[in-house]
Formats: C-alpha cells, structure tokens, sequence
C-alpha cells in the first residue's frame, strides 16, 4: 500500500499566524487520467471529517479561501493562512490515485 | 440538506457478523457512488470499501477483502456493509460518505458514524 508520510504530526499555531501541513508520497500520483487525486480532510475535535481540498488545490464549497493546497512533484501541502481558533483539529491528507486509497497519519493542528 | 445517517453498530465476538446501514436523505442517491471509512479509537482514517452508483463495480481495502461485503438499494436510499469472521483489529468507528463525481477525489458529506466493538 502507498504510505503517505505527513509532517508534522502536531503543529502548535498562533491565531492569525500561518500555518503549512507537508503531505509526502512515494510514488508520483497523476493519475491515467491526468488528475492528480491528493485530498485534504480536516476532523474537528468530536466531529466527522470534513474535505476541505481535492485533486491538489480545489476547495470545497464553503471553505474558506484561508486553506489552500499545492504540489511540487510528490510533495503535497496545505497552508492555512491567518489561522483562526475553528480551525483546530486533525489533518489528514489523502491518495486516489494508486489502490488501495490511503490517509495520511494525521497531523494535529492546535493553537498556542 | 444531504443527511447520511448509520446503523447497525455494536457489541461483536470475534468471528461474528455485523451489518451497518446507512440511510441517505436530500440527495439522487443513484447519483453517487459511496464508501466506508473506519477510524479506530484513537486512530487515524482508513478507507474500506467504495461502490459506484449502481453497486456493479466494488472495491475493498485488503484486509477486509473475502469478510466484507458492500452493497446498496437505490430505491430505498441505504447503503450497507456486510461484515463478517469479525477481528479485533475491525473495532472502529465506521462512516458512511458520498463521493462525489469519483471516490478517488474524497467523500465530500460523512455521517457521524457507527461504533463497532469486537471483544469476547
């Protein structure tokens, strides 16, 4: 199965300050389809998760233009610009394009 | 409003079966294939299970494969997930989650989930 490695796993973050969430791959993941399926869920403590980005950079609808995905190669990343206290929780990433799908470990996000 | 509501969670010996349901509402249900995530307590994410939009085509992480079995009735909105020779290691939070377009981009609406438990 494909591993994909986050770091870091906590990230304590002032509020208002910036924050950025690394998401590795092994292996390249554009699919046959030319789409690259790298997603990003956020779990709010106590609820379901949520997905916040899709294929590398396309948010959600009701997502704050605050999140923002990106790629360079087979490293991913989210970026929380001006970090607000809803946006605490888990991270996790996530990859469609090689079976079997796989999550990332989780990346806890927590303010200062 | 789209609402994915589970079912079916519980108390399990190891090597026993369990059927989840999960009844949608405010949605064209035939529209969306549909998956299972689990979390494990204190654990991360991981995928199960999807099924596209007519239930022809299924897929299954490895260690369910052979034990679950995913399926769904478009004329009542449900989705299930058939699960049996239980394992300790299956004890999870188990959510229903539509995708949308194709599971390969993420589940964009999850429910709240539905706890099973494997323990003699």
């Amino acid at each position: 199965d494909l591993v994909m490695t986050q770091s870091p796993l906590s990230l304590p973050v002032t509020l208002g300050q910036s924050a950025s969430i690394s998401c590795r791959s092994s292996q390249s993941l554009v699919y046959s389809d030319g789409n690259t399926y790298l997603n990003w869920f956020l779990q709010r403590p106590g609820q379901s998760p949520r997905r916040l980005i899709y294929e590398v950079s396309k948010r959600d609808s009701g997502v704050p233009d605050r999140f923002s995905g990106s790629a360079s190669g087979t490293d991913f990343t989210l970026t929380i610009s001006r970090v607000e206290a809803e946006d605490v929780g888990f991270y996790y990433c996530m990859q469609g394009t090689h079976w079997p799908w796989t999550f990332g470990q989780g990346t806890q996000v927590e303010i200062k | 409003e789209v609402q994915l509501l589970e079912s079916g969670g519980g108390l399990v010996q190891p090597g026993g079966s369990l059927r989840l349901s999960c009844a949608a509402s405010g949605l064209t249900f035939t529209n969306y294939p549909m998956s299972w995530v689990r979390q494990a307590p204190g654990k991360g994410l991981e995928w199960v299970s999807s099924i596209s939009e007519t239930g022809t085509y299924t897929y299954y992480e490895d260690s369910v494969k052979g034990r679950f079995t995913i399926s769904r009735d478009n004329s009542k909105n449900t989705l299930f997930l058939q699960m049996s020779s239980l394992r300790a290691e299956d004890a999870a939070l188990y959510y229903c989650a539509r995708c949308l377009g194709t599971c390969r981009a993420g589940m964009d609406v999850w429910g709240l989930g539905t706890t099973v438990t494997v323990s003699s």
